[in-house]
């Protein structure tokens, strides 16, 4: 069955420090990947997307991810947090058939201290 | 706004009541789409339209709940005889696939719904 793994359920970081979540995958197949936000009270958005080629993928805000197919993996990274950034951080993926829906990841709670 | 709405963004009910949500695509997206959330976990799947046509549905979406999308606009889900299971949000996303080309078109969410069953 397609799955989608988050396994940091609470990441706290102070201000400044460098941010790595992690995101594994299972699908067999082509495999289309995403990483959504979602700010306090306000709706999921789209930070970063890979579908082919480059397997470092910049997205809004500095934040960026790397897909390492053998790893089955795309951890979304970000050199120097901001307050800003407190969020539920979701990997997501699609496969290549037809249907595209999106499969979540249970989420990351990401908590960053001024 | 011209994104993705959602009415009522907040809905409380007795158990056994029916409820109906309402999901406004972006206009011209032409694919439209239903999860379910719930505390502590990502949206679910439930099911997805495109134009009018219902193509898929999860298996989480018992008989107690219907969605329609009649004219390939705005989608209305329907849960009869509510349970204090189906509490949760419910969130609307569309997207324009096909038109944008490609594989991988990208999915907009809405505000959400958020059903308490008491």
């Amino acid at each position: 069955a397609q799955s989608v793994s988050q396994h940091n359920h609470h990441v706290i970081l102070s201000e400044a420090a460098s941010l790595e979540l992690g995101c594994n995958y299972s699908y067999g197949g082509t495999v289309n990947l995403f990483w959504y936000v979602q700010y306090p009270g306000q709706h999921l958005q789209l930070l970063l997307k890979y579908f082919s080629g480059d397997p470092l993928v910049k997205g809004i805000k500095g934040f960026e991810a790397e897909f390492i197919k053998s790893k089955f993996s795309f951890n979304l990274r970000k050199p120097s947090v901001q307050w800003s950034d407190t969020a539920e951080y979701f990997c997501a993926a699609i496969s290549s058939g037809s249907a595209r829906q999106l499969t979540f990841g249970s989420g990351t709670q990401l908590t960053v201290l001024p | 706004d011209t994104g993705v709405s959602q009415n009522p963004r907040h809905k409380i009910t007795k158990r056994g009541q029916n409820v109906t949500f309402r999901c406004d695509p972006i206009s011209e997206h032409n694919r439209l789409y239903w999860y379910r959330q719930t505390l502590g976990q990502g949206p679910e799947f439930l099911t997805y339209f495109q134009n009018e046509a219902q193509l898929e549905k999860s298996r989480l979406l018992s008989d107690r709940f219907s969605a329609e999308r009649p004219k390939g606009s705005f989608s209305t889900l329907e849960i009869q005889r509510t349970e204090q299971g189906d509490s949760a949000m419910y969130l609307c996303a569309s997207s324009s696939w096909g038109t944008s080309g490609g594989a991988g078109d990208e999915q907009f969410f809405g505000p959400g719904t958020r059903l308490t069953v008491l």
